[in-house]
């Protein structure tokens, strides 16, 4: 079955950077896009990113233009989400989910990675 | 990208209806017949219920529904169940692999 396993927790101070990973397993990784979304502490779902893990290529919102880098590794079977420049309001479970075939279809997705930001 | 709009909240009792409405733009909703809904129960990693506006995946019940018009796509939840008290999100592609989900609403069983 379709499984995506993400990284355990972090606490991070400000200003520094944190990479988050996502083991994908159950299905030809190469052949469907994965995404990023994180969520706030009672806040609502927010887009981050998109990559295509057979060609590497990305697509990040405005909003994280610039600190936000996500690669791939297809070896493993893993993607990864580096975000830098970390603010207290980075603070937030970041998820991982898998496009089943048309855009936006998120068919599967991953426990979730708190990361605390916190001087 | 702007957040797309849901109401914060909606309710019905047991057996009830709900529909959830989420308004968007000529770029994002409008534009495309790519609008998928999720489920949220407190703790849980989102669910989807609705893809390409109206497609069920499979093993999610009927009573869950899709629709749009316009700006606005719609999540109608027939027959309230105790279980589907949670936070729905909706989400459209807006273009250029790009993706904006919605404010969220929760949904209360009286």
């Amino acid at each position: 079955q379709v499984q995506l396993v993400q990284s355990g927790a972090e606490v991070k101070k400000p200003g520094a950077s944190v990479k988050v990973s996502c083991k994908a397993s159950g299905y030809t990784f190469t052949s469907l896009y994965m995404h990023w979304v994180r969520q706030a502490p009672g806040q609502g779902l927010e887009w981050m990113g998109i990559i295509n893990p057979g060609g590497g290529t990305t697509t990040y919102t405005q909003k994280f233009q610039g600190r936000l880098t996500v690669t791939r590794d297809t070896s493993t079977s893993t993607v990864y989400m580096e975000l830098s420049s970390l603010k207290s309001d980075d603070t937030a479970v970041y998820y991982c989910a898998r496009q089943y075939n048309s855009p936006g279809n998120l068919d599967s997705w991953g426990q979730g990675t708190l990361v605390s930001v916190s001087s | 990208q702007s957040a797309l709009t849901q109401p914060p909240s909606a309710s019905g009792s047991p057996g009830q209806s709900v529909t959830i409405f989420c308004t968007g733009t000529s770029s994002d909703v409008g534009g495309y017949n790519f609008v998928s809904w999720y489920q949220q129960h407190p703790g849980k990693a989102p669910k989807l219920m609705i893809y390409e506006v109206s497609k069920r995946p499979s093993g999610v019940p009927d009573r869950f529904s899709g629709s749009k018009s316009g700006n606005t796509a719609s999540l109608t939840v027939s027959g309230l169940q105790a279980e589907d008290e949670a936070d729905y999100y909706c989400s459209s592609y807006a273009g250029s692999n790009n993706f904006v989900f919605g404010t969220g609403t929760k949904v209360t069983v009286l």
